[in-house]
């Protein structure tokens, strides 16, 4: 492991559920950030946490919830998702003023 | 809105060969550029990254060049091998905005035949 821990990796539901994925970081970073990851596509940001304070990404739609209790995690909370919402989300860390971020592994979601 | 643009989509290249793969960005402000590689069913990872005060890095195998009056950067890695064989995204951030300001680009899937 890196550093950055998701789970579940993998995670099928329905439109109609009620699920979170989870994000934690062992590396003392003060930055977390939610990306999604579709077939050729660019990553494209969700959400930054930076000193635990919320950056958003106006384009995310309200069914995607962050929440940031601490600087070590980060959890996205889903309701009444898209088939089109089936993707790899990836959850990533770094510390101001060292830019690289580390990923987690991802959660591979299918929306059915 | 801002964006970075990749060149080239796939790459296929014969072991031993050389890969370069291109980027341009349009945010005349960013100063960071971070070059990921992700392998089938894995995470991406940072690989080399340039600041914007240096115009040329060099990793072993990997080096990264930047020209910022045409803001455009570059992946190059010689004598290929076949563990090279992965999807590579570059990026261009402007540093201490939280990350906010960090656009990738689409990827480059990269072959390199034994």
């Amino acid at each position: 492991e890196t550093g950055v821990t998701q789970t579940p990796r993998h995670l099928v539901m329905g439109m109609t559920n009620k699920k979170s994925l989870k994000c934690e970081q062992h590396l003392g970073h003060n930055a977390m950030y939610w990306y999604k990851q579709s077939a050729k596509k660019p990553l494209e940001l969700m959400f930054v946490y930076s000193l635990e304070e919320r950056v958003e990404n106006n384009s995310v739609p309200s069914r995607f919830s962050p929440e940031c209790p601490n600087s070590s995690h980060l959890f996205l909370h889903l309701h009444t998702l898209q088939p089109e919402d089936s993707a790899l989300y990836l959850c990533a860390s770094s510390q101001a003023g060292i830019y690289g971020y580390t990923f987690g592994s991802g959660t591979r979601l299918t929306v059915v | 809105g801002e964006n970075v643009e990749q060149h080239p989509s796939t790459l296929s290249v014969q072991e031993g060969d050389s890969a370069v793969i291109k980027c341009t960005y349009s945010d005349s402000a960013s100063n960071y550029f971070p070059w990921y590689k992700q392998e089938l069913g894995k995470r991406p990872q940072l690989i080399i990254d340039i600041r914007s005060n240096v115009g040329e890095k060099k990793d072993q195998r990997i080096a990264v060049t930047l020209n910022k009056t045409a803001k455009h950067f570059s992946l190059h890695i010689t004598e290929t091998q076949p563990e090279d064989s992965a999807v590579y995204f570059c990026a261009a951030s402007i540093g201490n905005t939280g990350g906010f300001k960090t656009i990738f680009g689409a990827g480059t899937r990269l072959f390199v035949k034994a």
